[in-house]
């Protein structure tokens, strides 16, 4: 069962447009949400996070945005960069939980230069 | 501040072999998680520790084990290996429940 789905295993973007990743969760316990950036050979890269008590959080080219009702969050990369092209995977914990993530399966960003 | 350090990078085992991987989390950071990252399953919660307690635990067999001492610095061990613990192993850390993780670069386990 999984819990936290990225629903496009890819995503291809001209360098300077936006980039919307999306992640659909299903687990109604969850109340803090993640996005990691990974490379090749190396561990995931913490990016931003948000709270379920929010709905959109900001940090300089990346927004996450919350919707609780539709149990879906969004992460928009503006402007996307070449150096943004990695896997990025969104993750989920319930507050009980402490520091158990439950992650999605990831999506694969290529920004053309 | 030196981020996450995992040893070995690369390890190649035999089935049936025990191995142990190591994990030095960044300096101040008490909670020490573990994560499988395979193909097929993506990353997977293995378990939490928290000043030398086990305080979360994934859906893993018990042959997968881990400890952490008082440093913080952690260990986890797999017994009895089947092929399909081939996986890259993350550790990462924390300062507190509910802080984003750190990860480490990983362990490539690979079993023959």
């Amino acid at each position: 069962d999984q819990q936290v789905k990225q629903n496009s295993p890819s995503l291809s973007v001209q360098e300077g447009r936006i980039s919307i990743l999306n992640c659909d969760y299903t687990n109604s316990m969850f109340d803090y949400f993640l996005w990691y950036k990974k490379y090749p050979a190396e561990g995931p890269t913490f990016l931003i996070s948000i709270s379920s008590i929010k709905d959109k959080n900001e940090d300089g080219r990346f927004t996450v945005f919350l919707n609780k009702s539709a149990k879906h969050l969004s992460l928009h990369i503006v402007p996307s960069q070449p150096g943004d092209s990695a896997v990025y995977f969104c993750a989920a914990s319930a507050g009980a939980a402490g520091n158990k993530l439950t992650f999605g399966g990831g999506t694969r960003v290529l920004v053309k230069p | 501040k030196a981020g996450v350090t995992q040893t070995p990078r690369y390890l190649i085992k035999t089935r049936g072999q025990q191995v142990t991987l190591s994990c030095s989390p960044i300096s101040g950071h008490r909670s020490v998680s573990w994560y499988q990252q395979t193909p097929g399953q993506g990353l997977q919660f293995l378990f939490e520790y928290f000043s030398e307690t086990q305080r979360n635990k994934g859906n893993f067999p018990g042959r997968f084990s881990g400890r952490q001492f008082s440093n913080s610095r952690s260990e986890m061990n797999v017994s009895t290996l089947e092929l399909g613990d081939s996986a890259l192993y993350l550790c990462a850390s924390s300062l507190l429940a509910g802080s984003p993780l750190h990860f480490g670069n990983g362990t490539r386990l690979t079993v023959t």
